[in-house]
């Protein structure tokens, strides 16, 4: 199976909160990232949290890990049209040379 | 400071061609990395380079694909004879020197199509 999943699409209304949610299988893993993709667009880093912290937040966006069930999640708070985009989540280690490996994306759409 | 740029946006070639992919890392960077975006699917890695130097090519297909980063210019992608299942976004991202665990930095990327 894929080292990092997610599910492929989520769609919410202007003004709700928006909770994206990745699993991933290395337990090693030192880095956890969300990256957002505009269409045409290259990747762009939100985001990232160590492997030893369980929260991080940064304005609108909070990010949740729970290490012991390798699951990541990213929380948009009032979610704008401007967020549609895909959302990918990826995981690092210092083994890897800290060359992430990415899930397939979420393709988040806000409606208003 | 610029961003990463890549050239070209896109790129057609017919099969049995040849396709070079450019990428110029942000200034000050010395990390390049290529990866490859299947459509409706996440970016799979291909080959981390630093000046001169190939650091991990695991992810580059067995033939027809090469890469370089000279010392001086951008890093190439080259795609000899290339097939239909070339098709694809290739990503190129820099990152500065050093060991932190990096933030990459993504262009753009470039879209060949084979047709």
């Amino acid at each position: 199976g894929e080292d990092v999943e997610q599910s492929l699409f989520l769609s919410v209304r202007e003004g709700d909160s928006s909770v994206i949610n990745c699993t991933y299988t290395d337990s090693s893993s030192t880095y956890l990232y969300w990256y957002k993709q505009e269409p045409g667009a290259g990747l762009q880093l939100l985001t990232y949290i160590f492997s030893n912290m369980d929260m991080k937040q940064d304005q609108r966006l909070t990010v949740l890990l729970n290490k012991k069930d390798k699951h990541l999640s990213l929380r948009i708070a009032d979610t704008q049209t401007g967020d549609s985009a895909i959302y990918f989540c990826a995981e690092s280690t210092s083994g890897g040379s800290y060359i992430p490996t990415f899930g397939r994306g979420t393709s988040l759409i806000v409606h208003p | 400071n610029a961003g990463v740029m890549q050239n070209p946006r896109h790129l057609v070639r017919r099969r049995g061609q040849e396709a070079r992919l450019r990428c110029s890392p942000m200034k000050g960077h010395s990390h390049v990395y290529w990866y490859r975006q299947l459509p409706e699917e996440g970016l799979k890695f291909m080959v981390y380079l630093q000046k001169e130097n190939i650091i991990d090519e695991s992810g580059m297909p067995k033939e027809r694909f090469s890469a370089e980063f000279p010392k001086e210019g951008p890093s190439i992608l080259r795609i000899q004879q290339v097939v239909r299942g070339d098709s694809a976004a290739y990503f190129c991202a820099s990152s500065p020197p050093g060991d932190w665990g990096n933030e990459q930095f993504f262009g753009p990327g470039t879209r060949l199509t084979v047709l």
